[in-house]
């Protein structure tokens, strides 16, 4: 079954780390590009950062350029976001997203279930 | 950045009514334009890519259209299953963004 399980969310305080891990499964991993999305509560959907399939080219929004940083393991066949200097607005649900093809202009066509990430004193 | 504008915010329509939802990016961004479909405590799932082609699995009552600036997700036939909130997302420019969303209620 092709399908993407995300893991590692929780609650953190203000200034804190914490990774997220998004295991996928059913497809060639190394093929895609990958990306990170989030919600926050009640709000709409925005793009966080995507890697390449090689993971030889990242991006990142600019509200977390610098504090966040996404990686890849393609022999595990899993995706990472480290997120450092955790603010209050970072809460949201974080979404793993499979691009559609290995090319730079890819939509994404497979969402996992999304973990909760809760930045509170 | 592209900024994208969906309209109206919510969307009010009976069962069976033709729903018709629009979507503008601030700039071109030819037809790289995608559609998703949530409903509450679900993730987003694919509707269309490529501004009008379904993605797999997707029903005949939804399609899409426009390019450039201006795009339409059209629900010819709305069943209880569509009651749910639409995103447009652009995949032409980095960084990807999303429309506000539209929800479509009964």
């Amino acid at each position: 079954e092709v399908q993407l399980l995300e893991s590692g969310g929780g609650l953190v305080q203000p200034g804190g780390s914490l990774r997220l891990s998004c295991a996928a499964s059913g497809f060639t991993f190394t093929t895609y590009a990958m990306s990170w999305v989030r919600q926050a509560p009640g709000k709409g959907l925005e793009w966080v950062s995507g890697i390449s399939g090689s993971a030889g080219t990242t991006s990142y929004a600019d509200s977390v350029k610098g504090r966040f940083t996404i990686s890849r393991d393609n022999s595990r066949n899993t995706l990472y976001l480290q997120m450092n200097t955790l603010r209050a607005e970072d809460t949201a649900v974080y979404y793993c997203a499979k691009g559609s093809d290995s090319s730079s202009r890819y939509f994404f066509d497979l969402w996992g279930r999304g973990t909760l990430v809760s930045v509170s004193s | 950045e592209i900024v994208m504008t969906q309209s109206p915010a919510t969307l009010s329509v009976s069962p069976g009514e033709r729903a018709t939802l629009s979507c503008r990016a601030s700039q071109s961004v030819s037809s790289n334009l995608a559609w998703y479909q949530q409903k509450p405590g679900q993730a987003p799932r694919l509707l269309i890519y490529g501004a009008s082609t379904r993605a797999t699995g997707i029903p005949a009552t939804f399609s899409g259209s426009g390019s450039g600036t201006e795009f339409t997700l059209t629900i010819s036939s709305l069943q209880s299953e569509d009651f749910a909130v639409y995103y447009c997302q652009q995949y032409n420019n980095w960084p990807r963004t999303f429309g506000q969303g539209t929800k479509v209620e009964i």
